[in-house]
């Protein structure tokens, strides 16, 4: 079974900062997904950033850049130029990935609240 | 809008009432997923299909819990003899591969 934990429950950040949140994970397994969600205050679930495990290099998204560690079983989110609708819960989620049988159940973390303030 | 629809949003229910939920996920999507998610805390998962056949079913979907997914397009979801317990977000997703999530349907059972 594979865990997930964000230790931040609650970040806040000055518009136009960076700020990063972290997530870490544990797993047997050796092929697989990690996912960074925003869920914006009653609205639904989007999906920010993926990262492939076998792949060594970083994900980018414009202002949304992770930080993948494998061996120390890390994934943190650095959102640079923070702004007002950022403004979020930030859900980190783990899903193995079965080859050709792609797709299974994400795994979330607890979440981090992050508050954007102008 | 083409992304994945749920109904209803709210539904607030006595104890004791069956209640049951719809997904409508993306069109070309193969695989459907509910979720549930209680206030402040991530989304668990509860059981998942591809095209008609449910393929896997958490430890949390409890005998009162049945969902299909007929013809492999919509789902429901259906809660019998519903409890406080069950007060919560279900939230639906759909894929194939990356999960899009509907905008959930919020119970509340009194």
């Amino acid at each position: 079974a594979q865990t997930v934990t964000q230790s931040q429950p609650e970040m806040s950040v000055q518009e136009a900062e960076t700020v990063t949140l972290s997530c870490t994970y544990d797993t047997s397994e050796n092929n697989y997904y990690l996912f960074w969600y925003k869920q914006p205050p009653s609205r639904q679930m989007i999906l920010v950033i993926r990262q492939e495990a076998y792949k060594q290099q970083n994900a980018t998204e414009n202002r949304f850049s992770v930080n993948f560690q494998k061996a120390a079983k890390s994934f943190s989110l650095k959102i640079s130029d923070s702004q007002l609708g950022d403004t979020a819960m930030y859900f980190c989620a783990f899903m193995k990935h079965d080859g050709d049988n792609a797709g299974n159940m994400l795994t979330f973390g607890g979440g981090t609240r992050l508050m954007v303030k102008p | 809008d083409t992304g994945v629809s749920q109904d209803p949003r709210h539904k607030i229910t006595k104890r004791g009432q069956n209640v049951t939920f719809r997904c409508d996920p993306i069109s070309e999507h193969n695989r459907l997923y509910w979720y549930r998610q209680t206030l402040g805390q991530g989304p668990e998962f509860l059981t998942y299909f591809q095209n008609e056949a449910q393929l896997e079913k958490s430890r949390l979907l409890s005998d009162r819990f049945s969902a299909e997914r007929p013809k492999g397009s919509f789902s429901t979801l259906e809660i019998q003899r519903t409890e406080q317990g069950d007060s919560a977000m279900y939230l639906c997703a759909s894929s194939p591969e990356k999960q899009f999530f509907g905008p959930g349907t919020r119970l509340t059972v009194l």
